[in-house]
């Protein structure tokens, strides 16, 4: 059973407009959540992470948002660039009891010139 | 470097055959993690290291997989008679913190392995 959902494979957007990446899941106990950017035949880059004491996260660019309450992140790219074209991650963690890392199926992301 | 190398980057191997995959972590970093990665799927967890213990092996999907971190430093996932399902791309993350204070993962490129 998925715990974390990604349910837009694929996202295009125009240089300089917002991307917004979406992600769900299902388990109340997720207490620490992270975004990945993946380009291929690399490994997954860490972009940015939240914990579950907050509702807001930026760094540059990119921020992230959680809502607890619909059990629901995104992530806000602003402004786009082409560089940012890439297949991106969510995943989550219940980071104060487990070990394990849930990854959503990821979101590929075109940014068009 | 100063990042997480894994090696081989590919392996073709023949059904029922072992294999052996090697990840060096980050220098210092505790947590190491092992991912099986389908295509189109993201990363799915297969394996905890917290410095030389298996803490978590629950991702291991049969008894034929096998890891260890005898060092607590570079660790070793080998798979036994291969099966064309263990077909997928193999990786290795490590951090500096352990549960409850994570930091941040840190992903090698990836094994990719493809049995035939």
């Amino acid at each position: 059973d998925q715990q974390v959902k990604q349910n837009s494979p694929s996202l295009s957007v125009q240089e300089g407009r917002i991307s917004i990446l979406n992600c769900d899941y299902t388990n109340s106990m997720f207490d620490y959540f992270l975004w990945y950017k993946k380009y291929p035949a690399e490994g997954p880059t860490f972009l940015i992470s939240i914990s579950s004491i907050k509702d807001k996260n930026e760094d540059g660019r990119f921020t992230v948002f959680l809502n607890k309450s619909a059990k629901h992140l995104s992530l806000h790219i602003v402004p786009s660039q082409p560089g940012d074209s890439a297949v991106y991650f969510c995943a989550a963690s219940a980071g104060g009891t487990g070990n394990q890392f849930y990854f959503g199926t990821g979101t590929s992301l075109t940014v068009i010139p | 470097g100063a990042g997480v190398s894994q090696s081989p980057r590919y392996k073709v191997a023949k059904r029922g055959q072992d294999v052996a995959l090697r990840c060096d972590p980050i220098s210092g970093h505790v947590s190491l993690f092992w991912y099986q990665q389908a295509l189109g799927q993201g990363p799915e967890f297969l394996t905890y290291f917290q410095n030389e213990a298996q803490l978590d092996k629950s991702g291991l999907p049969s008894d034929r997989f096998f890891a260890e971190r005898p060092e607590g430093s570079v660790s070793t996932l080998k798979i036994q008679r291969t099966q064309q399902e263990d077909s997928a791309v193999y990786l290795c993350a490590s951090s500096f913190g352990v549960a409850g204070n994570w930091g941040e993962q840190y992903f090698g490129p990836g094994t990719r392995l493809t049995v035939t």
